[in-house]
């Protein structure tokens, strides 16, 4: 079955760029869209962008100028940028499955999520 | 703050039945979006319970059910077990995010 693997450095300086990639093993990438969410330790789930058809994205209004996703088929993975970072961006990050869903989809499989801290 | 309201706990003792509700506005809920649960035991991913307002997916105990009605949604469980024990987020579409999606706030339930 399809498996989701995100990684990436848990550690990023203030004001630097976070890159990180989730590994999509069992299947197809080219087969689904994609999302990404985060939570920060203690707090609820907060949801990042999605990207349909490996290039069309949407990402939150509170993060899109600093967010970038993108799907290389070729590496069957998926991958995330968010520039600028604080420590407002400390968090576990998943990288998470959608399925179709007619009044809007929902995320069926996640992955187990990658902590990342920002700190100097 | 979410768009999306829920309350921060319930709880409720074996074997008893709760809800959790989300609350929403006419820019998600009430606009048509489906309403999807997800399960979040502490230290691990968040599961799907519900998607599409009501439909369980494959290996979800028929013990868990959504509902929908106007601008707001529910989560019931019914005869609750320990292991229910965890945290539930809602989670829609609001036309104000330009296509992207929300979850609500979180309701941590305790099994007493």
């Amino acid at each position: 079955q399809v498996q989701l693997q995100e990684s990436g450095p848990g550690l990023v300086k203030p004001s630097e760029t976070l890159s990180l990639t989730c590994a999509v093993s069992g299947g197809s990438i080219s087969s689904y869209s994609w999302g990404w969410v985060r939570q920060p330790a203690g707090k609820g789930l907060e949801w990042i962008g999605h990207i349909y058809n490996g290039e069309n994205t949407y990402y939150s209004p509170s993060l899109r100028s600093r967010v970038t996703m993108s799907v290389d088929t070729s590496k069957n993975q998926l991958s995330l940028r968010v520039n600028s970072v604080s420590a407002a961006d400390t968090a576990v990050y998943y990288c998470a499955r959608l399925i179709s869903v007619a009044g809007g989809d929902a995320f069926d499989l996640w992955g187990q999520g990658t902590m990342v801290t920002v700190s100097s | 703050q979410s768009v999306l309201t829920q309350p921060p706990s319930v709880s409720g003792a074996p074997g008893q039945r709760v809800t959790i509700s989300c609350t929403g506005s006419s820019s998600n809920i009430g606009a048509g979006y489906d309403v999807h649960w997800y399960q979040q035991v502490p230290g691990t991913a968040p599961k799907l319970l519900i998607y599409g307002d009501r439909y369980r997916p494959s290996g979800v105990s028929d013990r868990f059910s959504g509902s929908k009605s106007g601008t707001s949604a529910s989560l019931a469980i019914t005869g609750l077990q320990t292991e229910d024990e965890a945290d539930y987020y809602c989670q829609s579409y609001d036309s104000s995010l330009s296509g992207s999606g929300v979850f609500g706030g979180g309701t941590k339930l305790t099994v007493l």
